[in-house]
């Protein structure tokens, strides 16, 4: 079957590093997104991996391991303005987009 | 128009009426998707297309309809609406493949 998992929920300190891990399980896999969606907003791209290894795009990076099924996000110097929730979807063998629910950050001074 | 539009913004319907949610791009792209967005629960497809004058059925299809004239409009129709299609309605497009796909704003529909 085709499965995303990733936690609902985290809590972060402004200015500090926060992990967000997914894992996925997908047919014909073809790299997998991060997307980042504020509230009552649409999507916003942030990432795309499908080679292994670390991608980094300012405070953003993101990882990916296919043989263990497995990326996370990493975001540095954490902003207020980060708090959202955050998409991880893996694409399929006829690139469509499995989704994850989201994890909702939520940044405290 | 910069982007991708939806309309309408929201909209409360009455079970069994017909709805038709609105999408138009801007960026030429070719792929066009609908999705819906429920609490607790990820972006589902119900329709794509990956060209104009193709479409296909997503992950939750029943109870929704599309059509792709042309490469700009991707209008998605309720043909007798019920409570379960509550929802956040998003439209995405992209240049197909690996390719990011760009959202709408989205609808929020309620039906009672």
């Amino acid at each position: 079957g085709q499965n995303i998992d990733q936690p609902t929920e985290m809590t972060a300190t402004e200015g500090a590093i926060v992990q967000i891990n997914c894992t996925y399980q997908t047919s014909g896999f073809n790299g997998l997104f991060w997307y980042q969606q504020h509230a009552g907003e649409a999507p916003t791209f942030l990432s795309y991996n499908v080679l292994d290894g670390l991608e980094e795009k300012g405070r953003f990076s993101s990882f990916l391991s296919r043989s263990k099924g497995y990326s996370y996000l990493l975001l540095k110097e954490l902003q207020m303005k980060d708090s959202a929730s955050y998409l991880c979807a893996s694409s399929d063998s006829n690139y469509q987009l499995i989704w994850g629910a989201g994890t909702k950050l939520i940044i405290k001074p | 128009i910069a982007g991708i539009t939806q309309a309408p913004t929201s909209q409360i319907l009455a079970a069994g009426r017909r709805m038709t949610l609105r999408c138009t791009q801007d960026m030429r792209h070719n792929a066009m998707y609908w999705y819906r967005q429920d609490l607790g629960l990820g972006l589902r497809l119900i329709h794509y297309s990956n060209t104009a004058g193709t479409t296909g059925k997503g992950e939750v299809p029943d109870g929704y309809s599309v059509s792709r004239a042309n490469t700009d409009d991707f209008p998605l129709t309720l043909a007798s609406a019920v409570p379960s299609q509550t929802s956040v309605y998003f439209c995405a497009s992209s240049e197909g493949g690996h390719n990011e796909q760009f959202f709408g704003p989205g609808t929020r529909l309620t039906v009672l």
